[in-house]
């Protein structure tokens, strides 16, 4: 059963424009959201973060949104460069669960120049 | 300063041996989780320690074992290997084990194939 499913496992945005990557989850006593991104022969790294008691936070060209009732959430890069073309990860966890997160399967972004 | 360092970062085993991987932390960080990649199931939680504890267990068989050190250092442990063990296994260390809300900082991972 997964709790966190990314449906697109790929996208392709051309430089400058909005590259918007979605998330979708089951467990509605997840309270924190993250997003981290992974290069070829990197470990993933952490972009973005969001409470479950907001809605929107943003960092930079970065910008996530939850909603709750639809248990959703999005991450808008804007504008998009080539270096953004990553493989892009959300994860969720519970406040009570330490460091354990549960990983969506990961969209791979390109942003073609 | 230095991130997270894991060893080796290439391995080939055959089925039915064992294999351990190493993981050290940043400097200063206590706690250490372990993740598995594969094609199929994505990232998924193996377990994490703090102080020398296992804080939390993911749904893996017990042939999947770890343990932390004083250095905060970590190893985990694959016996009787089968080819669905072949992965990229993932160490992140963190400051403090609290909320979910603390970064995770992860290593480039061990990738391991079992012929």
């Amino acid at each position: 059963d997964q709790q966190v499913k990314q449906n697109s496992p790929s996208l392709s945005v051309q430089e400058g424009r909005i590259s918007i990557l979605n998330c979708d989850y089951t467990n509605s006593m997840f309270d924190y959201f993250l997003w981290y991104k992974k290069y070829p022969a990197e470990g993933p790294t952490f972009l973005i973060s969001i409470s479950s008691i907001k809605d929107k936070n943003e960092d930079g060209r970065f910008t996530v949104f939850l909603n709750k009732s639809a248990k959703h959430l999005s991450l808008h890069i804007v504008p998009s460069q080539p270096g953004d073309s990553a493989v892009y990860f959300c994860a969720a966890s519970l406040n009570n669960a330490g460091n354990m997160l549960t990983f969506g399967g990961g969209t791979r972004l390109m942003v073609k120049p | 300063k230095a991130g997270v360092t894991q060893t080796p970062r290439y391995l080939i085993k055959t089925r039915g041996q064992q294999v351990t991987l190493s993981c050290s932390p940043i400097s200063g960080h206590r706690s250490v989780s372990w993740y598995q990649q594969t094609p199929g199931q994505g990232l998924q939680f193996l377990f994490e320690y703090f102080s020398e504890t296992q804080r939390n267990k993911g749904n893996f068989p017990g042939r999947f074992s770890g343990r932390q050190f004083s250095n905060s250092r970590s190893e985990m442990n694959v016996s009787t290997l089968e080819l669905g063990d072949s992965a990229l296994y993932l160490c992140a260390s963190s400051l403090v084990w609290s909320s979910g809300a603390n970064v995770l900082t992860f290593g480039a991972g061990s990738r391991l194939t079992v012929l």
